[in-house]
């Protein structure tokens, strides 16, 4: 069956502008969540979505946000893009939210000059 | 909130020797414990998990011990092959009164097999 997708794989934007950026899940699994990964600080956990609600949410600030439609696929959105913004963001998806594990897309790389 | 220490950052090992990943991890509601390997240019892959009613899981060359008591975790890779070359992840996830939290992840392991 077909992983999880995320579009675009790659892209370059400048500081000040806005992106989305989707994940669509494995068929059936209702839980994507979001993460960002950079060389620093590793993986951090964005925001979960379970059945269109945002069950929780990371420490991030207000200019990250997301959203989960009823096909279970999710967006998440930055706004007022910053340097330090330039990572991998990363979607996963599960039956539940976690407790069968999580499977991974391949990411978007995100850059922002 | 839970935190998750992983060691070491980075592991070299010969072809067909043995590989250990320790976690420690800090919450103990933290009931599921995956283990997730990266490659190059791709997305963490599950590899293997345990949950914390049991001690120790194996699966093929790959296994994993769980030690409640005193918060660690431990990935153990036998007879590793070149392509056993990659960067290890664990994660810890507590669970509270049946409120699932997210996955707290390490900051992985560059594991290196020599031929």
């Amino acid at each position: 069956k077909a992983g999880v997708t995320q579009t675009p794989r790659y892209l370059i934007k400048t500081r000040g502008q806005q992106v989305t950026l989707s994940c669509s899940p494995i068929s059936g699994h209702r839980s994507v969540s979001w993460y960002q990964q950079t060389p620093g600080q590793g993986l951090q956990f964005l925001f979960e979505y379970f059945s269109e609600t945002q069950r929780n949410k990371g420490n991030f600030p207000g200019r990250f946000s997301g959203r989960q439609f009823s096909n279970s696929r999710s967006e998440m959105n930055v706004s007022t893009l910053e340097l330090g913004d330039s990572a991998l963001y990363l979607c996963a998806s599960s039956f539940t939210g976690g407790s069968y594990g999580y499977t991974f897309g391949s990411g978007t790389r995100l850059t922002v000059v | 909130g839970e935190n998750v220490e992983q060691h070491p950052s980075t592991l070299s090992v010969q072809e067909g020797d043995s590989a250990v990943i320790k976690c420690t991890y800090s919450d103990s509601a933290s009931n599921y414990f995956p283990w997730y390997k990266q490659e190059l240019g791709k997305g963490p892959q599950l590899i293997i998990d345990i949950r914390s009613n049991v001690g120790e899981k194996k699966d093929q060359r790959i296994a994993v011990t769980l030690n409640k008591t005193a918060k660690h975790f431990s990935l153990h890779i036998t007879e590793t092959q070149p392509e056993d070359s990659a960067v290890y992840f664990c994660a810890a996830r507590t669970n509270y009164g049946g409120s699932q939290g997210n996955l707290i992840f390490g900051k992985g392991t560059k594991l290196s097999v020599k031929p």
